[in-house]
């Protein structure tokens, strides 16, 4: 156990809909990442936000939005989704905001099917 | 355009034997790299990292190779266990922006008997 939770585990929604996933870090993290694993591919890193600021932003669609609140818990919010963003999305969390230098802890990701 | 690349999507190894999981990556500024396991219904876990001014780091049966020539590294796993079966993640960061962690697409391996 990473110590990293993720609600929900499942999400199957339809076209055009609205979701929002959650994540709560470890507890003492201050940075929050989210990942995008599609299908037979690599994890593709969507955004970090550091004690409640963006801090890093990689392909993250506009259609796409997150947040970190004072509690340091985060937010993905998903909207107007396609039969593409199907995936397993990814929250991780570390100490610092440059996690290169040391590791990210995963939660157990939400799986979003999108019909 | 893919930067850091597994080109062996799966690896069968007997039990006691060395695994050996390769990665190789096309980003010069690339300058620290990550292996992370993952099973499955699980999120990935670190395992191990190397930063660019060396060309190795051990850590029990787990031991990363860098070759920054050839742009090159890879995981062995000495002696394998049948626990050590998952998906195998090589992951990057470049200079500057650490947080940003580029993953290729993973290697499963497989310890049989």
């Amino acid at each position: 156990d990473s110590g990293v939770t993720q609600t929900p585990k499942h999400l199957i929604t339809a076209t055009g809909q609205r979701v929002t996933l959650r994540c709560s870090p470890r507890s003492g993290d201050l940075s929050v990442y989210w990942y995008q694993q599609s299908l037979d591919q690599g994890l593709q890193f969507l955004i970090q936000y550091y004690n409640g600021e963006e801090r890093a932003k990689g392909n993250i669609l506009e259609r796409f939005s997150a947040q970190q609140f004072p509690d340091l818990h985060s937010e993905l919010n998903l909207s107007s989704l396609e039969l593409g963003d199907s995936a397993l999305y990814f929250c991780a969390s570390s100490v610092g905001g440059e996690t290169g230098r040391g590791e990210q802890f995963f939660g157990p990701g939400t799986r979003l099917t999108v019909l | 355009d893919q930067q850091v690349k597994q080109n062996s999507p799966s690896l069968s190894v007997q039990e006691g034997r060395i695994s050996i999981l390769n990665c190789d990556y096309t980003n010069s500024m690339f300058d620290y790299f990550l292996w992370y396991k993952k099973y499955p219904a699980e999120g990935p876990t670190f395992l191990i990292s190397i930063s660019s001014i060396k060309d190795k780091n051990e850590d029990g049966r787990f031991t990363v190779f860098l070759n920054k020539s050839a742009k090159h590294l890879s995981l062995h796993i000495v002696p394998s266990q049948p626990g050590d079966s998952a998906v195998y993640f090589c992951a990057a960061s470049p200079t500057g922006t650490a947080s940003k962690l580029t993953f290729g697409t993973g290697t499963r391996l497989q310890v049989t008997l």
